[in-house]
């Protein structure tokens, strides 16, 4: 079956380190995101990459960096410099349509929760 | 600031009833939106997506219907099911910031039997 795998499900951190999470897709998918979620809101965009070796900053980038080494990886570390980080984070991979403005609909992963004390 | 937002943050219907979800839009430039559904505990999960030169589109139980005219979106779910009970987004497709996804807040969805 192909998906979007994140892992692990659950994360917990101490204040101060830096969190590495995983996502893996096997739909061969150019392009992949981070989102971010929070109790009772909308998904808000992290990161985002439509091509290995490049990524470009969505709409809350600062306090996480990422990598896109190859094309079904794209992991999402969370360092001691975002302030809040304890959230429900979602990885989406999706086909890079033509015009580029009609991107596939975006697939999610099962998310990880990360709480940080 | 510009933003896709619901009308109702919950939405309680009865088993078998159809269920209408609302969703504004405020981006003209946006050319495709779609619908997701959120379990507990889960990512979203494709629902339908319309493009914008469509005012309707028909999946299995679901219509999607698209009135540009006042940047309006909705989702109707037929013969609503305990399984429909989920939070739903929509999301639009800003054509013209290279095609970024904007999700709203979301619409709790309670189905009673």
């Amino acid at each position: 079956d192909g998906g979007i795998t994140q892992s692990p499900k659950y994360l917990f951190r101490k204040e101060g380190q830096n969190v590495t999470l995983s996502c893996e897709q096997n739909l061969n998918h150019d392009a992949m995101y981070w989102y971010r979620q929070d109790p009772g809101q909308g998904l808000r965009l992290i990161y985002y990459s439509q091509i290995v070796n490049d990524f470009q900053k969505g709409d809350i980038a600062e306090g996480y960096s990422v990598s896109r080494e190859k094309k079904e990886s794209f992991p999402l570390t969370v360092t001691s410099a975002q302030k809040n980080p304890t959230a429900f984070y979602l990885c989406a991979s999706s086909l890079i349509g033509q015009p580029s403005s009609y991107n596939s609909p975006l697939h999610f992963g099962n998310g990880t929760r990360l709480t940080v004390t | 600031g510009e933003s896709v937002g619901l009308h109702l943050p919950t939405l309680s219907v009865q088993e078998g009833d159809n269920s209408i979800i609302n969703c504004a839009y405020s981006n003209s430039a946006s050319d495709y939106f779609i619908w997701y559904k959120q379990e507990s505990g889960k990512g979203p999960q494709f629902i339908i997506d319309i493009r914008s030169n469509m005012d309707k589109r028909q999946g299995q139980r679901v219509t999607v219907l698209l009135n540009k005219t006042v940047k309006h979106l909705s989702l109707q779910i037929a013969a609503t099911q305990p399984g429909d009970s989920a939070v739903y987004f929509c999301a639009e497709n800003r054509g013209n910031q290279g095609g970024k996804l904007i999700f709203g807040q979301g619409t709790e969805l309670s189905v009673k039997p």
